[in-house]
């Protein structure tokens, strides 16, 4: 399978920017995603970028691709103790999502 | 819209015991689910994809008799844990696909399925 990599923590202060990062392997994957889950839930889809785009952004949301480092990362601005969770990236595969180890963001007041 | 419910969301049995767990995706047709399990502080591990009308296909190391999963509708997918040991205990959560969005790949997810094997 494919392998999509992201450091395990991150901390930040509220009011500050996140950024969580994700290495994938499959140069030809078309979308990749952004998954967010909270504590005792299942995963709720945050955003998706398509392969011949560099940036998106989405309210405080930005996704950046760099395809050439197969490099993905998700910035949240302004980060608030609700985004406290772990957020998953996935890439496509034949038939299914492969997705990241997770990265747990805590959110200090 | 693209709303997938789970049931139950937490249950608790005896070793030796069947547990069932439906996904049902409510204002779409997925036409594929996925099941998944999930250990604490761990990522999630697939562990089968179902079409609708077919036999699902097991991840390697997934034993097929010990879970069953059934996809009898487009809407309805449904895992059964047999004989159910402590090591079963764990986090099990269903994603359909729809494959109008997100180019076909973009997955649902259920709230998840907390079982706990005494």
């Amino acid at each position: 399978g494919e392998d999509v990599e992201q450091s395990l923590f991150l901390s930040v202060r509220e009011g500050d920017s996140s950024v969580i990062n994700c290495t994938y392997t499959d140069s030809s994957s078309t979308y990749l995603y952004w998954y967010k889950q909270e504590p005792g839930a299942g995963l709720q889809l945050l955003t998706y970028i398509f392969s011949n785009m560099d940036m998106k952004q989405d309210q405080r949301l930005t996704v950046l691709l760099n395809k050439k480092d197969k490099h993905l990362s998700l910035r949240i601005a302004d980060t608030q103790t609700g985004d406290s969770a772990i957020y998953f990236c996935a890439e496509p595969g034949a038939n299914n999502l492969f997705f990241g180890t997770g990265t747990r963001l805590t959110v200090i007041p | 819209g693209a709303v997938v419910s789970q049931h139950p969301s937490w249950v608790i049995c005896k070793s030796g015991t069947s547990v069932k767990i439906e996904c049902r995706s409510l204002d779409f047709q997925a036409t594929t689910m996925f099941w998944y399990r999930q250990f604490p502080k761990q990522s999630l591990m697939l562990m089968a994809t179902s079409n609708e009308g077919s036999k699902a296909t097991y991840e390697q190391g997934v034993e097929k008799d010990k879970f069953l999963i059934n996809h009898a509708s487009l809407t309805l997918s449904t895992l059964t844990v047999t004989s159910a040991h402590p090591e079963d205990s764990s986090f099990y959560i269903c994603s359909a696909r729809d494959p109008s969005r997100g180019g076909g790949y973009e997955q649902f997810f259920g709230p998840g399925t907390r079982l706990t094997v005494l």
